[in-house]
């Protein structure tokens, strides 16, 4: 089956810096590629998705790359916010399995 | 148009005992999934259900089952409750199974003592 893994584990960053999180995964065949946020005690929420025949999207401070041949895929947040902290998990699926596997998740701390 | 809701939001068990969870999927969506969410861990695929019937399920052994009603409208039933199925219990639903965007409920937060 796929395995995401997802690094680091904990991200501290300053007020107005970027976060950069990376997820890398296993099975060739995935072709979708969810962000979520999850804030402490709330609902997994879609931030950004991205799709295999997508090299990179964004929406606002939000950027997700995706590089197929080396199976990875990585979250750049610029600006960022003390709102911004959170857990942030990647995840992938594939056409025809409509499971989401998803990284272990990063939790982000952005210091005022 | 609702969200994905679920219930109840907190529970405690007792190990070998049964529980049931439910989840109410946003309108027009027809594709429920559950997941589970071990503390500081990615959420776990459970199975999925579209129209009914069980489309989809992942590495969890047959106590754990389901059912999806005619409004779509979701249960998740654990049987012998172990006390490492403690964790948070997240449902996502999808307009059909041919989309990939899942809509997650605000989960419910299992603990078995």
């Amino acid at each position: 089956g796929e395995n995401v893994e997802q690094h680091p584990s904990t991200l501290s960053v300053q007020e107005g810096d970027s976060a950069v999180i990376k997820c890398t995964y296993s099975d060739s065949a995935s072709n979708y590629f969810p962000w979520y946020k999850q804030e402490l005690g709330k609902r997994p929420q879609l931030i950004i998705d991205i799709r295999s025949n997508v090299g990179e999207k964004k929406d606002q401070r939000i950027a997700v790359t995706l590089n197929k041949t080396a199976k990875h895929f990585s979250l750049h947040i610029t600006e960022t916010q003390p709102e911004d902290s959170a857990v942030y998990f990647c995840a992938a699926s594939k056409l025809g399995d409509y499971k989401l596997s998803f990284g272990a998740g990063t939790t982000v701390t952005v210091r005022a | 148009e609702t969200g994905v809701t679920q219930s109840p939001t907190h529970l405690i068990k007792t190990r070998g005992q049964q529980v049931t969870l439910r989840c109410s999927s946003q309108s027009g969506h027809n594709t429920v999934s559950w997941y589970q969410q071990a503390l500081g861990q990615g959420p776990q695929f459970i199975f999925q259900y579209y129209r009914e019937e069980e489309n989809g399920r992942g590495n969890f052994p047959p106590r754990f089952s389901g059912l999806q009603f005619p409004n779509y409208s979701s249960e998740l039933n654990v049987n012998a409750l172990e006390l490492d199925d403690s964790a948070l219990y997240l449902c996502a639903s999808r307009v059909g199974p041919m989309n990939t965007e899942a809509f997650f409920g605000q989960g419910t937060r299992l603990t078995v003592v």
